[in-house]
């Protein structure tokens, strides 16, 4: 299976600031990553796919760059509604699509 | 709008069984393809099973390969996954979703996902 590892795991940060997460897999899996949120006892909501394309309904915010092995979300100003736990997702490696471990990204 | 909701999760002891459905509306369910994904307490997310649109193509994760049974009833809008043999460790809030497509047809992502079914497993 397809390891993907993001990094950091937690992510301290203020409202305003410009972060970004890191998603890399153990093989190339061209552009075929998504990226989720996910707050406390809710479903995990889709931000980004195909690496780079905003779901619809996402603020501009949020935006995804990368291919191969190595993938990036930057959020370009943090809102306190962004602050959640991130994941990243391959669908390269039909069915099973992996996740990452997730970032915790917390309100300093 | 698209909405998937889980049901028939609840305690269990080890070695029992137990079957979740996901009831889906706001979209034409028997033209997607599905996925149970779940989330274990304080972890993060473990893809568990896949289901063709038709119902004909099954996979399993190896952790619940041999114990657990995904099938779909389209006539329904309704997605299941029946759980054999339950351990500990699949202690967990399930999800279905959702398989989202790219605007070549091939898939992208898990577009949409319901809020999930606790299932525990103790004695």
């Amino acid at each position: 299976d397809i390891q993907l590892t993001q990094s950091p795991s937690f992510l301290s940060a203020s409202v305003g600031d410009r972060v970004t997460i890191t998603c890399r897999a153990s093989q190339g899996i061209s552009s075929y990553l998504a990226w989720y949120q996910q707050k406390p006892g809710k479903a995990p909501k889709l931000l980004i796919y195909a690496a780079s394309t905003l779901q619809s309904g996402v603020p501009s915010r949020f935006s995804g760059s990368g291919s191969g092995t190595e993938f990036t979300l930057t959020i370009s100003s943090l809102q306190p509604e962004d602050f959640a736990t991130y994941y990243c997702q391959q669908l390269n490696s039909f069915p099973r699509y992996t996740f990452g471990q997730g970032t915790k990204l917390e309100i300093k | 709008e698209v909405q998937l909701v889980e049901s028939g999760g609840g305690l269990v002891q080890p070695g029992g069984s137990l079957t979740l459905s996901c009831a889906a509306s706001g979209f034409d369910f028997s033209d997607y393809e599905m996925n149970w994904v779940r989330q274990a307490p304080g972890k993060g997310l473990e893809w568990v099973s896949y289901i063709s649109s038709r119902g004909t193509n099954m996979y399993y994760a190896e952790s619940v390969k041999g114990r657990f049974s995904i099938f779909r009833d389209n006539a329904k809008h309704s997605l299941y996954l029946q759980m054999n043999s339950l351990r500990a460790e699949d202690t967990a809030v399930y999800h279905c979703a959702r398989v989202g497509y790219d605007s070549g047809g091939y898939t992208s992502s898990f577009d949409y996902w319901g809020q999930g079914a606790l299932v525990t497993v103790s004695s």
